[in-house]
């Protein structure tokens, strides 16, 4: 079956670093693959997607590219902030319409 | 705002009993889901409905079942709660415009004593 795997955190980083959180994918056929962000005491926000290989889905600086050769779409940013601290998770939605998750990588970023 | 509500933020309740969690999908959307998510598992999938009718099953337990009414508002019945159906659940919506993007709701909390 489908599957998502994700670096596990978490992750701390301080202000203004570089941030990737790797994520690889198992599918048939060919997913939508997304990445949602859950700040704290919050619901799951969508931040970016890509529906088909080579795209890429960015937002609030945030980047993410649909490499089908590796089954991968990395999230990356080249600047955090600390209101980036969250839980982000990566997600691929297949033929049957239900989203498949990560465990997720709860991001820290201090001053 | 995801457009998506659901009611209440918080239950709390004892073992062996039952609850019904509500969700109101965005205007106009015809999907509804239910996922858990627990520190065990993590984020899975319950049960989908489209349009009143169920359309996709998860890893959804027989002590819980859901449905979605003709005003197409949803609700996740859970009975005979046990302490490890303490979680969050969540609900979302999709439309056929953006078919393949799912809105969430902000969650139940769900404690089970």
């Amino acid at each position: 079956g489908n599957s998502v795997t994700q670096m596990e955190g978490p992750v701390t980083l301080s202000e203004e670093a570089f941030l990737t959180i790797n994520c690889t994918y198992t599918a048939t056929g060919y997913p939508s693959l997304f990445w949602y962000v859950q700040y704290p005491g919050e619901g799951l926000q969508l931040l970016l997607k890509a529906t088909k290989a080579d795209d890429k889905g960015s937002n609030k600086g945030f980047e993410a590219t649909y490499r089908k050769e590796t089954t991968s779409f990395h999230l990356e940013k080249g600047s955090v902030q600390v209101s980036d601290s969250a839980v982000y998770f990566c997600a691929l939605l297949g033929g049957s319409e239900k989203l498949v998750f990560g465990k997720g990588t709860k991001l820290t970023v201090n001053p | 705002d995801s457009g998506v509500t659901q009611t209440p933020k918080h239950l709390i309740t004892a073992t062996g009993q039952r609850v019904t969690l509500r969700c109101s999908p965005r205007s106009g959307d015809l999907s509804v889901y239910w996922y858990q998510q627990s520190l065990d598992q993590g984020l899975q999938f319950l049960i989908q409905y489209y349009n009143g009718e169920e359309r996709a099953k998860g890893n959804i337990l027989e002590r819980f079942s859901a449905q979605q009414f003709p005003d197409l508002h949803s609700e996740l019945n859970l009975s005979s709660l046990e302490l490890g159906d303490s979680a969050l659940y969540f609900c979302a919506s999709s439309g056929t415009v953006s078919y393949n993007e799912q809105f969430f709701g902000p969650g139940t909390r769900l404690t089970v004593l």
